[in-house]
């Protein structure tokens, strides 16, 4: 089975100041994929930013990047630059072999950008 | 835009009416997906299309009813219905669904409200 696990209460955050989102996850598969999700209040779920379990770089795309330390099972995304339009709840996920490649979600971050 | 397109954007519905949600995408993606989401919570995985047959049911209550006509669409036909069955409903696309790198792409959602 696969665990994600997200514990930071929900955050207020400076406009311009970087934010940092933890992930923990458990899994028995060497091959799996790891992904991060933004749910703004409209309710869409908009994919960030993937990263690959033998990828040896951190994924990066624009301001959002994926602080990926393997051997701690911990993929942080790290939002630079913080924008009023980041305040959302943030949902980290992960894709193994289990359950035919089931999506596993995190109980999610909620994110407030204050000016 | 998302490029996975749900309609309607909110339904209210009594508990005797017969409803529809319906859900497409053009990115060629072979797998489809319906999930459930109360608020606050993450999506709860529902059913799984692949190649437009039905891969997966997560043992939901009869009352939710999918379809899939082509492998574009992707409908969710709902009868009799309970209060308890308000909340947001996402339909996500990949590209297949053995693939633990392949993100999956959500619509907006579509806000159910039983009466």
């Amino acid at each position: 089975a696969q665990k994600i696990t997200q514990t930071q209460p929900g955050m207020f955050v400076q406009e311009k100041e970087a934010v940092t989102l933890d992930c923990t996850y458990d899994t028995s598969d060497q091959s799996y994929g790891l992904f991060w999700y933004k749910q703004p209040s409209s309710g869409e779920m908009i994919f960030l930013i993937y990263q690959g379990s033998y990828d040896e770089q951190n994924a990066t795309e624009g301001r959002y990047s994926l602080n990926f330390q393997k051997a701690r099972k911990s993929a942080n995304l790290v939002i630079s630059a913080s924008q009023l339009g980041d305040s959302a709840m943030y949902f980290c996920a992960m894709r193994g072999s289990y359950g035919n490649n089931r999506l596993a979600f995190g109980k999610g971050n909620q994110v407030v950008v204050i000016p | 835009d998302t490029e996975v397109t749900q309609t309607p954007k909110h339904l209210v519905m009594g508990m005797t009416n017969k409803k529809s949600l319906k859900c497409e995408q053009h990115m060629g993606h072979r797998a489809m997906y319906w999930y459930k989401q109360k608020a606050k919570k993450p999506p709860e995985l529902m059913f799984v299309y692949s190649y437009e047959k039905l891969s997966i049911n997560e043992s939901v209550p009869s009352r939710f009813s999918p379809e899939c006509p082509n492998s574009s669409l992707l409908n969710l036909h709902l009868h009799a219905l309970q209060p308890e069955d308000s909340a947001l409903y996402l339909c996500a696309s990949s590209r297949q669904v053995g693939n633990s790198n392949s993100p999956l792409h959500f619509g907006n959602g579509t806000r159910l409200t039983v009466t």
